[in-house]
């Protein structure tokens, strides 16, 4: 079982370029998520689906947009980048409690 | 919204004694609260929950205690060994949304 996949693994970007982060779950859950991690903050979400077809901003969006595809996928796209997203991202996905995440994507913006 | 609060953010112990780590959150309407385990270069992995009717939860050695009256819970780690060297996470939800706020994090490492 691959439970939830994120690609890239790693990627740079220069200021102001754009790039969509993609996320899929094999596990037929109907929530899933987007967190940064950063050094000393933990993770804080970014945006959320509760199921196919909506989305809601979550403590830190600015700056990013979400689509939710279908049940089973998920993506982040950054508009344009800023220094301030380099960042560690991780998509998860949910039953309605336990939450599984992803390996992450290591995102530095230069 | 939730703020969670989680200390202390490193932990050193001896191979073989116990390791807790203390959370408290801010809003009553959380009921649900996960303890993650994150490995380098690896994401967030549940070891334990508990939900707010439960005051105490055990698994091996791992257990989690809830005080609700006073907003805070506890992960304990008995019999530490190597491989509970890791980023430890608190979190907490409510019900209706299942929306995770987590705290900061504590790196625990086991000294053989």
């Amino acid at each position: 079982n691959a439970g939830v996949t994120q690609t890239p693994k790693f990627q740079v970007l220069k200021t102001g370029q754009s790039m969509t982060l993609q996320c899929a779950q094999d596990m037929n859950h109907n929530s899933m998520y987007w967190y940064r991690q950063d050094p000393g903050m933990g993770l804080r979400l970014i945006y959320y689906s509760a199921s196919e077809g909506t989305t809601d901003k979550g403590e830190v969006p600015n700056g990013y947009n979400v689509s939710r595809l279908n049940k089973r996928e998920f993506s982040l796209r950054l508009e344009s980048a800023a220094p301030s997203q380099t960042s560690v991202y991780f998509c998860a996905s949910s039953d309605g409690a336990e939450a599984f995440f992803g390996q992450g994507t290591r995102l530095t913006v230069v | 919204g939730e703020n969670v609060e989680q200390h202390p953010s490193t932990l050193s112990v001896q191979e073989g004694d116990s390791a807790v780590i203390k959370c408290t959150y801010s809003d009553s309407a959380s009921n649900y609260f996960p303890w993650y385990k994150q490995e380098l270069g690896k994401g967030p992995q549940l070891i334990i929950d508990i939900r707010s009717n439960v005051g105490e939860k055990k698994d091996q050695r791992i257990a989690v205690t809830l005080n609700k009256t006073a907003k805070h819970f506890s992960l304990h780690i008995t019999e530490t060994q190597p491989e509970d060297s890791a980023v430890y996470f608190c979190a907490a939800s409510s019900w209706y949304d299942y929306k995770l706020s987590f705290g900061a994090g504590t790196t625990v490492t086991v000294r053989a």
